[in-house]
């Protein structure tokens, strides 16, 4: 499968527990996005990385979110201390910069926190 | 915040006629994309167009755009069954950061067979 691949793709967890996620975009894409999707809503934007270089973070992203991407390759999102209202769907997207702005989601991983 | 809204909420069509979603935004664009969402998956994306294009087709699918209005629709012609799903139209905001998408709450699709 040459997607982008999310893991877990379901996490119950209970809150104050902290959590990590995992993204492998698709390998040619050096732009990788993460949002999350709460029901009934559109994805939110929370951070973007330019190969290994985090360019932007939303205020969506409290300090108890923390996003890497070693080497430009895969990513995760850890959260922290999970509260109840971190519970959604969490997905991440990869692109092609240079003249694609096309975005190629993940399958996403969801969240409950109990 | 969501920088576009798609416009019915809901839509409920039998298959083989034609669904039009709309989409008004509120700042000026590099580019829109329509996305489909089937029930709690990934986003696939469908269509996008340019901000000095007006209309597009891909298959099924018509986009128009209209930027001096801040809408654009999304016309998918003879629907199927499988067309059932959440459709989003996201924006690529002048001025914010390269492939930033605002999406809206969507329009869920039901097609009946």
């Amino acid at each position: 499968d040459t997607g982008v691949s999310q893991d877990p793709r379901h996490k119950i967890t209970k809150r104050g527990q902290n959590v990590t996620f995992r993204c492998d975009p698709i390998s040619e894409h050096n732009r990788l996005y993460w949002y999350r999707q709460t029901l009934g809503q559109g994805p939110e934007f929370l951070t973007y990385f330019q190969n290994e270089a985090q360019l932007e973070k939303s205020r969506l992203l409290s300090d108890r979110f923390s996003a890497e991407r070693p080497k430009g390759s895969f990513s995760t999102l850890e959260i922290q201390r999970t509260e109840q209202g971190d519970s959604a769907m969490y997905l991440c997207a990869s692109s092609l910069s240079q003249n694609s702005y096309e975005q190629y989601f993940g399958p996403g991983t969801r969240l409950t926190v109990t | 915040s969501q920088q576009g809204e798609e416009d019915p909420q809901a839509l409920s069509i039998q298959e083989g006629e034609n669904a039009t979603m709309n989409c008004s935004y509120k700042t000026s664009i590099n580019n829109l994309q329509w996305y489909r969402q089937n029930s709690g998956r990934g986003l696939v994306h469908l269509i996008l167009i340019r901000s000095n294009e007006r209309e597009k087709h891909s298959g099924r699918l018509r986009v128009t755009l209209d930027t001096s209005k801040k809408s654009s629709s999304l016309l998918i012609t003879a629907s199927r069954a499988a067309d059932t799903a959440s459709y989003f139209c996201a924006t690529d905001v002048s001025g914010s950061t390269l492939g930033r998408l605002y999406f809206g709450r969507g329009t869920q699709l039901t097609v009946w067979p």
